[in-house]
């Protein structure tokens, strides 16, 4: 079945800098791309989803890249600030199927 | 407001007990789901439900049981209890149960069992 890994678990950043979160699937039938963050004692809030015809998205000081040929996708977070601090779950689908197979996360600290 | 209710918030049971972990939505939504998240794995699918009708089961135990009671409800009894089952469990919904509709999470429920 796919597989997903997501790379760092942990990464510090001061304040202002980027960060980014790398994820790779296994299975080229993957059809949709989904990034997450998760506050301590909160659900799972779905930052931005892309299709797989999609290979660059932004929004709000996140950008998403996906890299079909290599199976990877990644995360973004530009001029990052205290408030960024979670953890980050990359996570795909496929076509009709609404199973959603996730990253282990990465926990993300912003240093004033 | 919270549109994913789950109850209770933290839970401890003793091994071998059995438990119910509540689950309850008023978004509207068609299409409902488990997902467990442990210290040792990822976070995982275990259940999708879409209008009352299980679609898609990926937990190995039969320990784990959905119920639905009410389109916005997924209940999710689990007998025998083992400390492997020490988890939180999220509840989450779709509109359908269609893949790129945005799953909502609810807040988890924290199961320790001792």
């Amino acid at each position: 079945g796919e597989q997903v890994e997501q790379r760092p678990p942990h990464l510090s950043v001061p304040e202002g800098d980027s960060a980014v979160i790398i994820c790779t699937y296994t299975d080229s039938a993957t059809a949709y791309f989904y990034w997450y963050k998760q506050e301590p004692g909160a659900g799972l809030q779905l930052l931005m989803s892309v299709f797989s015809n999609v290979d660059r998205k932004e929004e709000q000081g996140l950008t998403v890249l996906l890299n079909k040929k290599d199976k990877q996708l990644s995360l973004n977070l530009t001029a990052a600030h205290p408030g960024d601090s979670a953890v980050y779950f990359c996570a795909v689908s496929h076509y009709g199927n609404e199973k959603i197979t996730f990253g282990a996360g990465t926990k993300l600290t912003i240093k004033p | 407001d919270p549109k994913i209710i789950q109850k209770p918030k933290y839970l401890v049971a003793v091994t071998g007990s059995e438990k119910i972990l509540i689950c309850e939505q008023y978004l509207g939504h068609n299409a409902m789901y488990w997902y467990r998240q442990s210290a040792k794995k990822p976070l995982e699918f275990m259940f999708s439900y879409s209008y009352q009708k299980l679609m898609d089961n990926q937990t190995a135990s039969s320990r784990f049981q959905p119920q639905s009671s009410k389109k916005n409800h997924l209940d999710l009894q689990i007998t025998a209890l083992k400390p492997d089952d020490s988890a939180t469990y999220f509840c989450a919904s779709s509109q359908d149960g269609q893949a790129n509709t945005e799953v909502f999470f609810g807040k988890g429920t924290r199961l320790t069992v001792v």
